[in-house]
């Protein structure tokens, strides 16, 4: 079973509507992110949590939210979406004791319509 | 973190040797070099980060210049499913932040 999984893999969605993408993990690890990827753009941060206490906002958390239910769960939700939110969305886990190398999940592809 | 530069593209033929260069002369002292690649549309996968001195695994070596400003991924016998973009990645391992700078990377095609 792979170790950070996402769900859902594909998603259409309308403009106006809240969904949320979820993320779960197996790796043990305390650090969870979420990131956007655009075409041409790389990838973007979104939010990160450092444990489940621990919510920060990365560099283009406008529109978004984040919760972390446990240390093993990471969701983003989408309050209100938006077509500039069709995007590739993943998740990431890392940890102090592995020098901070992030794995990633094999990501959700969100159209907005 | 420092930035770097990769070439945008190159072609490998299978079975071959696979170097791919990397200047980050702007590097840190405690910064290091990760490698991660990316098959299209499926998530990064890590490959290999080092400080200052080579390092291999099961997939790659990483060899990183004595003044630690550029380094080279090695992918030993490039098979077909090699074939993505590759990022080099400089940050300082324990930083707060936790964030990875990922740039355009190199598209690597590898061809029968």
């Amino acid at each position: 079973d792979a170790d950070v999984t996402q769900t859902p893999r594909n998603r259409i969605t309308k403009t106006g509507k809240r969904i949320m993408l979820e993320c779960s993990q197996t790796k043990g690890h305390d650090r969870m992110y979420w990131y956007r990827q655009d075409p041409g753009l790389g990838l973007r941060l979104i939010y990160y949590s450092f444990d489940v206490k621990d919510i920060n906002k990365g560099e283009i958390s406008d529109g978004y939210s984040v919760s972390r239910q446990a240390q093993a769960k990471f969701s983003l939700s989408l309050e209100s979406a938006i077509p500039n939110q069709t995007a590739l969305y993943f998740c990431a886990t890392s940890d102090y004791d592995t020098q901070e190398t992030q794995y990633f999940g094999p990501g959700t592809r969100l159209l907005v319509l | 973190d420092a930035k770097t530069t990769q070439p945008p593209s190159m072609d490998c033929a299978e079975g071959r040797a696979a170097n791919l260069p990397c200047n980050h002369s702007t590097i840190s002292g405690n910064e290091y070099v990760y490698w991660y690649r990316q098959i299209h549309s499926q998530g990064p996968q890590y490959i290999i980060h080092g400080l200052k001195n080579n390092e291999t695994n099961e997939m790659a070596s990483l060899i990183i210049t004595e003044d630690r400003k550029s380094s080279t991924l090695i992918l030993p016998h490039a098979t077909l499913r090699d074939t993505a973009v590759y990022y080099c990645i400089v940050r300082v391992a324990t930083d707060s932040w936790g964030k990875f700078q990922f740039g355009a990377g190199t598209q690597v095609v590898v061809t029968p």
